[in-house]
């Protein structure tokens, strides 16, 4: 079974606006992260936001924040106010055991966002 | 620059030669990983290190497969007898124990067997 799911394979915005990004996750392990990247068509992966399974705030990172609904084990990125350059691929990743546990990041298969002018 | 390095960024081999890749991570990093990224899809999980012990290894590391971190310092990932199912981008990344939860990873090389 997937441990991380990604729905949308494609999403379009008007630069400015503000856009979701969807993922949802499969643990049953109670102590987990959550992680959201960036990956530009240089092929570098950069790490935008964090959000730990025992964290009682929904993860903000200047213009991203994180969905973070654990009934529904679903963490959504919102990035705001987008940007020409947030056009990207972005990745959803779990790691499981965060405390102590296996240090493997296990990665959906992303989202490509495009913000248009 | 005080990131993740990787040489080389592209690789062109035929089938059947071996390959191997060098990844620097962040000079205070003592945790460093290795995934592979196949077109469209997400990056997966090969191993990863803390020092120089290898703590974790994925069922994708085959036997063709062997990566080293033999001072705790740098590593290396080297592909024998290549395949065309090989082809794929491999990115190294480094954290260390203690520090935030994100890995750093670095620019990758992409590997092409003809």
């Amino acid at each position: 079974a997937q441990k991380i799911t990604q729905t949308q394979p494609g999403m379009f915005v008007q630069e400015k606006e503000a856009v979701t990004l969807d993922c949802t996750y499969d643990t049953s392990d109670p102590s987990y992260g959550l992680f959201w990247y960036k990956q530009p068509s240089s092929g570098e992966m950069i790490f935008l936001i964090y959000q730990g399974s025992y964290d009682q705030q929904n993860a903000t990172e200047g213009r991203y924040s994180l969905n973070f609904q654990k009934a529904r084990k679903s963490a959504n990125l919102v990035i705001s106010a987008s940007q020409l350059g947030d056009s990207a691929m972005y990745f959803c990743a779990m790691r499981e055991g965060i405390q102590g546990g296996s240090e493997k990041l296990v990665f959906g298969k992303g989202t490509k966002l495009t913000v248009n002018p | 620059d005080t990131g993740v390095s990787q040489d080389p960024r592209h690789k062109i081999t035929k089938r059947g030669q071996n390959v191997t890749f060098r990844c620097d991570p962040i000079s205070e990093h003592n945790r460093l990983y290795w995934y592979r990224q196949t077109l469209g899809q997400g990056p997966e999980f090969l191993t990863y290190f803390q020092n120089e012990a290898q703590l974790e290894k994925s069922r994708l590391l085959s036997d063709r497969f062997s990566a080293e971190r033999p001072k705790g310092s740098f590593s290396t990932l080297e592909i024998q007898r290549t395949e065309q199912g090989d082809s794929a981008m491999y990115l190294c990344a480094s954290s260390f124990v203690g520090g935030p939860n994100e890995q750093f990873f670095g620019p990758g090389t992409r590997l092409t067997v003809l």
